[in-house]
């Protein structure tokens, strides 16, 4: 089993720029999530997705879009890159959403430059 | 509203020295509570998590974390600190029916030999 796993690790990107961070996990897990993670901030929730075909915003949606391609695969696209968007993404999955005792499980991250 | 402090951003110890990692919380309701290491340029990894059985919970590599509702405190504990014990540790809190993790601003644990 490879849990959770990011493409790319690293990217830079110019402003303006699109790009799509790809997620899979082969743990059929129902829920996944994006976060991104910035320095003294913690994690911060992005977009979820509870099941295969919903999706919903998270706390900080702004800027980005998402895909659940399939139960296994959940993708985060940037449409117009912004040096805002500097930060680690990581990925994650569970098996229910909601319950409030499920464990997320990590992917290893993205590292995006945006210049 | 679901909301973690953790109250210190660094701690630092020396090999062999007892860790303790403070987290204090604030929930609507009965709170489930985490705590996730983060090795340096790695991913997340579930240390332990409270789910309303045990007060005292017990987690992977020597951690452990006490309950207190009273107190609103889910303080990280280790007797004996070891080198690779250093990274970012996070506290974590959710609510039943939220979908949502609140993370803390996570705790940078430096052990020195």
């Amino acid at each position: 089993n490879a849990g959770v796993t990011q493409t790319p690790k690293f990217q830079v990107l110019k402003t303006g720029q699109s790009m799509t961070l790809q997620c899979a996990q082969d743990m059929n897990h129902n829920s996944m999530y994006w976060y991104r993670q910035d320095p003294g901030m913690g994690l911060r929730l992005i977009y979820y997705s509870a099941s295969e075909g919903t999706t919903d915003k998270g706390e900080v949606p702004n800027g980005y879009n998402v895909s659940r391609l399939n139960k296994r695969e959940f993708s985060l696209r940037l449409e117009s890159a912004a040096p805002s968007q500097t930060s680690v993404y990581f990925c994650a999955s569970s098996e229910v959403v909601g319950s409030g005792v499920d464990t997320q499980y990590f992917g290893p991250g993205t590292r995006l430059t945006v210049l | 509203a679901q909301s973690v402090t953790q109250l210190d951003s660094h701690v630092s110890v020396s090999e062999g020295t007892p860790v303790l990692l403070r987290c204090n919380y604030s929930s609507s309701y009965s709170p489930s509570l985490f705590w996730y290491v983060q090795h340096p340029n790695k991913g997340l990894q579930l240390l332990l998590k409270y789910t309303s059985a045990a007060t005292l919970v017990k987690g992977i590599n020597g951690f452990e974390a006490e309950f207190k509702k009273s107190e609103t405190s889910f303080h990280l504990t280790k007797p004996s600190a070891h080198m690779s014990d250093a990274a970012e540790y996070f506290c974590v809190v959710s609510d039943w029916g939220s979908y949502a993790l609140n993370f803390g601003k996570g705790t940078s644990l430096l052990v020195t030999p």
